[in-house]
């Protein structure tokens, strides 16, 4: 595609249900990541994949958040019991080499 | 962890004024130095990379130097326009593949 897609762009949700964010990579593109954008914070890393395999999630706060990529392309980011706290923008980025992501629109969580 | 700091928080300036934009990181060994800019409700668009072996690079208007040892870098956007109105991300690159970024800086270019 022409951009890195992402779907819902908003998403409310009350607190204890569980949310399914997805992210739709730029065609080709190997890595794929997601970062949490609090309001008024910059983003903070949330994983990283390389094709189907996750090489890095050390920054998932909990444990009930959840991120696969099970072809190597599609990436669902998926969060347990939702609180307020998690309530944030979630975005993804693509890319192809190092230091070159391309993020998506991302997708606005509120939990009320 | 890299801690990045950007100041101010906010800026605002009448058109055709100079922008110069703030950034500061704790640890110096970085790969790369990255500024990014980001319109409300949509992502984040790179604007320019800075390599570690570099001090600055160009883009038209815009302008970004890297001082490593003292763990700082500075964004320059000469004769701002209203278009410029956005907020403005710096992110180091810890390692060759993660982004630590700071929370940034909103620029309002007034007509």
């Amino acid at each position: 595609g022409a951009g890195v897609s992402q779907s819902p762009r908003y998403k409310v949700a009350k607190r204890g249900q569980d949310v399914a964010l997805r992210c739709d990579p730029i065609s080709g593109h190997v890595s794929l990541f997601w970062y949490q954008q609090a309001l008024g914070q910059g983003p903070e890393f949330l994983t990283y994949f390389q094709n189907e395999a996750q090489l890095d999630k050390s920054g998932l706060p909990s444990d009930r958040f959840f991120a696969e990529r099970p072809e190597g392309s599609v990436s669902t980011l998926k969060i347990q019991r939702t609180q307020q706290e998690d309530s944030a923008v979630y975005l993804c980025a693509s890319s192809t080499r190092p230091n070159e992501a391309f993020f998506g629109q991302g997708t606005r969580l509120t939990v009320v | 962890k890299q801690e990045v700091t950007q100041i101010p928080a906010a800026l605002s300036v009448p058109e055709g004024e100079n922008l110069v934009l703030n950034c500061s990181f704790t640890d110096s060994a970085i790969y790369n130095l990255q500024w990014f800019r980001q319109d409300p409700g949509k992502g984040l668009t790179s604007l320019l990379l800075i390599q570690s072996s570099q001090r600055e690079q160009t883009s038209g208007r815009l302008n970004a130097s890297l001082d490593k040892s003292s763990g700082r870098s500075t964004l320059y956007i000469a004769a701002s326009q209203p278009g410029d109105s956005a907020t403005y991300l710096c992110a180091s690159h810890p390692d060759d593949y993660k982004l630590s970024f700071g929370a940034g800086t909103t620029v309002t270019v007034r007509a």
